[in-house]
């Protein structure tokens, strides 16, 4: 059971807009600005698409968005693409004695 | 940015021990900011952080394998390795590293390496 709960599975038509929550508590997202996300699609490495909650790195267009309210951060997805359909993971710093990092469990997103 | 490549065995046998190496280019190991860390994703399912090892020598474990990790890097060929004693089924998994910025996220990975543990 990953410590980050991500929902399974969200769906959207081209065009939309789709939200996936990350929920964790005060010892990692509640309290550290140090939430990312990162995009997998099936057979590839993750692809960091959100850093320090909000921040898009170069290259990532500006439909993908973050945020983050108390314990929960959200990864929004703007305009919604055919190519937009991937596994998509939280992250975060943990105070958490039993490790520095955790992930979400994932979320798959279907562009219907 | 740096590149990052996994390399190591495709099959160990059960109660091996796993060596993994992580072979950067594009910045030392010894740079300030240089931060790799091993990632595993066992198949159809989450990512799990294993291990980090810092420009500065600062290494990181997660607790709950900590007793079966080790960590090291080799400046002279800018490689980062991962042991990982004791293999189980249960550890069958694609092993990424991946540099660390400094919001704690994942910069640049590589391409993964599977690790399939049988008998």
């Amino acid at each position: 059971q990953s410590a980050l709960t991500q929902p399974p599975s969200v769906s959207g038509s081209p065009g939309q807009s789709v939200t996936i929550s990350c929920t964790g508590t005060s010892g990692d997202v509640g309290n550290y600005d140090r939430v990312s996300w990162y995009r997998q699609s099936p057979g590839t490495a993750p692809k960091l698409i959100i850093y320090e909650v909000s921040n898009r790195p170069s290259g990532v267009p500006d439909r993908f968005s973050g945020s983050k309210s108390g314990n929960t951060a959200a990864l929004t997805i703007s305009g919604l693409q055919a190519e937009d359909e991937a596994d998509y993971y939280c992250s975060s710093y943990s105070s958490s004695s039993a490790t520095y990092v955790m992930f979400g469990g994932g979320t798959k997103l279907t562009v219907l | 940015q740096v590149t990052l490549k996994e390399s190591g065995p495709a099959l160990v046998r059960p109660t091996q021990t796993l060596t993994l190496t992580c072979t950067v280019s594009g910045s030392s190991l010894t740079s300030f900011g240089v931060r790799v860390n091993w990632i595993r994703q066992p198949p159809g399912r989450a990512l799990e952080w294993l291990a980090r090892i810092d420009w500065d020598d600062l290494i990181l474990y997660s607790t709950s394998l900590m007793t079966r990790l080790t960590i090291s890097k080799d400046t002279s060929k800018n490689q980062v390795v991962l042991t990982m004693t004791n293999m189980d089924p249960v550890d069958t998994a694609t092993y990424y590293c991946a540099q660390m910025g400094r919001g704690w996220q994942f910069d640049d990975w590589g391409q993964g390496t599977l690790v399939t543990v049988s008998s």
